[in-house]
């Protein structure tokens, strides 16, 4: 069993409509939760992070982790066509140096 | 744009070949990662360099070695390449050694044919 598991969709939506990716996970002291958005051939760019429990919001974005429960979101309001790309989550322990351990990541189209 | 640039972008070898791919990190940042992406393992954490010094392994092969030079840029070096070496290779840079933001650079392409 993975680490981190996601579910990798795909997910097709229409313009406007609220998404929500989500990913869970098994250990239990990662404390950095990040979720990175990837365009077709290029590299990851971070979106979100948040340190422990809680929630984070950033423009269309929110971030929510539950970590009695094990559970990360990314819920995107009023998705764009723009927003078409791989969502990755991603985790950290905060003593590994950086190390990220990644979910498989979600195909997410927004179509017009 | 990330900042990171990693050179080349696309590589085609043969089985049983060596290559090396190159990255030079953000300006001031002090630490290099390097990353898998595959189709069916997804993205995997290779190995981290901090200030020359390596500082953290994944779950790289012996066949995999890198090094972080003086001036910071780091190189992955792919040896006795097999099919399975085909893959997507990032490097990431942040400032400090522990946990930081991680811009990711452009990648390179390997096709081990």
């Amino acid at each position: 069993q993975k680490e981190v598991e996601q579910d990798p969709g795909p997910l097709s939506v229409p313009e406007g409509a609220i998404v929500s990716l989500n990913c869970t996970y098994s250990n239990s002291a990662f404390q950095y939760f990040m979720w990175y958005r990837q365009y077709s051939r290029k590299g990851p760019e971070l979106l979100m992070y948040t340190y422990s429990s809680g929630n984070k919001e950033d423009g269309r974005f929110t971030a929510q982790v539950d970590k009695s429960s094990k559970y990360i979101s990314l819920f995107i309001r009023d998705s764009q066509p723009s927003d078409s790309a791989t969502y990755l989550c991603a985790m950290e322990s905060g003593t590994s140096y950086g190390k990220l351990t990644f979910g498989q990541g979600t195909i997410l189209t927004v179509h017009p | 744009d990330s900042g990171v640039t990693q050179t080349p972008k696309h590589l085609i070898t043969a089985t049983g070949q060596r290559v090396t791919l190159r990255c030079s990190p953000r300006s001031g940042d002090l630490s290099v990662y390097w990353y898998q992406q595959s189709l069916d393992q997804g993205l995997q954490f290779l190995i981290q360099y901090y200030n020359g010094e390596e500082r953290a392994k994944g779950n790289i092969l012996e066949r995999f070695s890198a090094q972080q030079f003086p001036d910071l840029h780091s190189e992955l070096n792919l040896s006795s390449l097999e099919l399975g070496d085909s893959a997507l290779y990032f490097c990431a840079s942040t400032r400090g050694g522990l946990y930081n933001e991680q811009f990711f650079g452009p990648g390179t392409r390997l096709t081990v044919l």
